[in-house]
């Protein structure tokens, strides 16, 4: 069954912090994964989104890993600011281009 | 602002009854998609139009049909609704279609239509 996981569940740093967050999927056949930041209540904005041949790939503060071989995402957020708080959602699109979306991680930043 | 609409913001309405949700994609999309947030199932993809068409089909339910008229703004449609429809809907657009194998398609979110069901 394609599934994406992602961990922690939740996580609370200190402004200014670094965090990584984790995604682990068995989506296949593999076509992109992306990242997506979503406030509460408002729909989700786009962070990064790689395809098979593609690393690393950031967006600001954002940087995205992706390794293909393991199955594995992991989302950095360097240098964290207060509205860095939100949930952090991974989503693997298959060939037959279904999206399978992971449950997301809780990030809250505090001061 | 994404650029994306959806109406209305807000919806209630009781268990059987069918209602319609709207989306204007952002000027110059093609593909509109649709999603379902809930709080036990999370976000769950419902369906995807390019041009007219449907492109892409995920979790929707029979009782569920979308369209996607001409001037490419799409309508989701829910009938004999129950209490566990109740939940955020999503519409996003994009401008390509987002075929498997070519450069993925960049979307864009909506504020969603949240729909209580009583």
């Amino acid at each position: 069954k394609n599934q994406v996981e992602q961990s922690p569940q939740s996580l609370i740093i200190l402004e200014g912090k670094n965090c990584t967050l984790q995604c682990n999927y068995t989506v296949s056949p593999f076509s992109n994964l992306r990242w997506y930041k979503q406030d509460t209540g408002r729909g989700p904005v786009s962070l990064t989104i790689m395809t098979f041949s593609e690393n690393t790939k950031s967006n600001g503060r954002y940087t995205a890993t992706l390794d293909a071989d393991t199955k594995q995402s992991s989302l950095h957020i360097t240098a964290s600011q207060l509205s860095d708080s939100a949930s952090y959602i991974c989503v693997v699109r298959d060939y037959g281009q279904n999206f399978v979306f992971g449950p997301g991680t809780r990030l809250s930043v505090l001061p | 602002d994404s650029g994306v609409t959806q109406t209305p913001k807000h919806l209630i309405t009781a268990t059987g009854q069918r209602v319609t949700l709207r989306c204007s994609p952002r000027s110059g999309d093609l593909s509109v998609y649709w999603y379902q947030q809930s709080l036990d199932q999370g976000l769950q993809f419902l369906i995807q139009y390019y041009n007219g068409e449907e492109r892409a089909k995920g979790n929707i339910l029979e009782r569920f049909s979308a369209q996607q008229f001409p001037d490419l703004h799409s309508e989701l449609n829910l009938s004999s609704l129950e209490l566990g429809d109740s939940a955020l809907y999503f519409c996003a657009s994009s401008m390509g279609p987002g075929l498997a194998g070519r450069a993925p398609a960049e979307q864009y979110f909506g504020p969603g239509t949240r729909l209580t069901v009583t």
